[in-house]
């Protein structure tokens, strides 16, 4: 079945550090990767997405590239903020004949936390 | 731009009790899903729907049922409600895009709780 492993939180950076949180997966099909965010009380907000091997997903700031060879898409963001203090889940849909409307399958979560 | 809306956002049930939640899809979007999360846990998927017919099933007890409506709203009713059944309960909306990726937009949640 599909799988989504995820680094283990907490996470707790000073602002301006670098981050990285680890995300690999286990799949059977055609793989689309994503990242969501979480914020506290709130749903949760599409970050980024890559559908094939090496694309790249950036959104403000963070980005993720697709690794077929390592089945990985790790989260990375050059210089955190405050304002980045969230859930971030690492999650995967598998399209079996490659058509929509697939199931998100998600990891369980990294809670990571900026400190000014 | 609209979003998914889900009602009501908080829920509060005694046990053995029955509970409707709604979900409005953003509109044009076709398909909907229902996810559940557990406190400190991830979102697990329920039931999805795609042109009112169910597309895809998940954990979802048997206490719970769902559908999708002509407009492409969708309620999902829980009912002899447990303890384990508090959860923030999510609704997310795609577009059907043959051959491509459908993102999901989640709405903001209903958080049910059992008393």
């Amino acid at each position: 079945g599909n799988s989504v492993t995820q680094m283990e939180g907490p996470v707790t950076l000073s602002e301006e550090a670098f981050l990285t949180i680890n995300c690999t997966y286990t799949a059977t099909g055609y793989p689309s990767l994503f990242w969501y965010v979480q914020y506290p009380g709130e749903g949760l907000q599409l970050l980024l997405k890559a559908t094939k091997a090496d694309d790249k997903g950036s959104n403000k700031g963070f980005e993720a590239t697709y690794r077929k060879e390592t089945t990985s898409f790790h989260l990375e963001k050059g210089s955190v903020q405050v304002s980045d203090s969230a859930v971030y889940f690492c999650a995967l849909t598998d399209a079996i004949s490659n058509f929509g409307n697939e199931k998100l399958t998600f990891g369980t979560g990294t809670r990571l936390t900026i400190i000014p | 731009a609209a979003g998914v809306i889900q009602s009501p956002r908080h829920l509060i049930k005694e046990k053995r009790e029955t509970a409707t939640l709604k979900c409005y899809p953003i509109p044009r979007h076709d398909t909907v899903y229902w996810y559940q999360q557990g406190p400190g846990q991830d979102p697990q998927f329920l039931i999805s729907f795609y042109e009112k017919m169910q597309s895809d099933k998940g954990s979802i007890p048997d206490r719970f049922s769902a559908q999708q409506f002509s407009d492409y709203h969708s309620e999902l009713n829980m009912s002899s409600l447990e303890l384990g059944d508090s959860a923030l309960y999510f609704c997310a909306s795609s577009l059907f895009d043959p051959g491509d990726t459908d993102t999901q937009y989640f709405g903001p949640g209903t958080r049910l709780t059992v008393l």
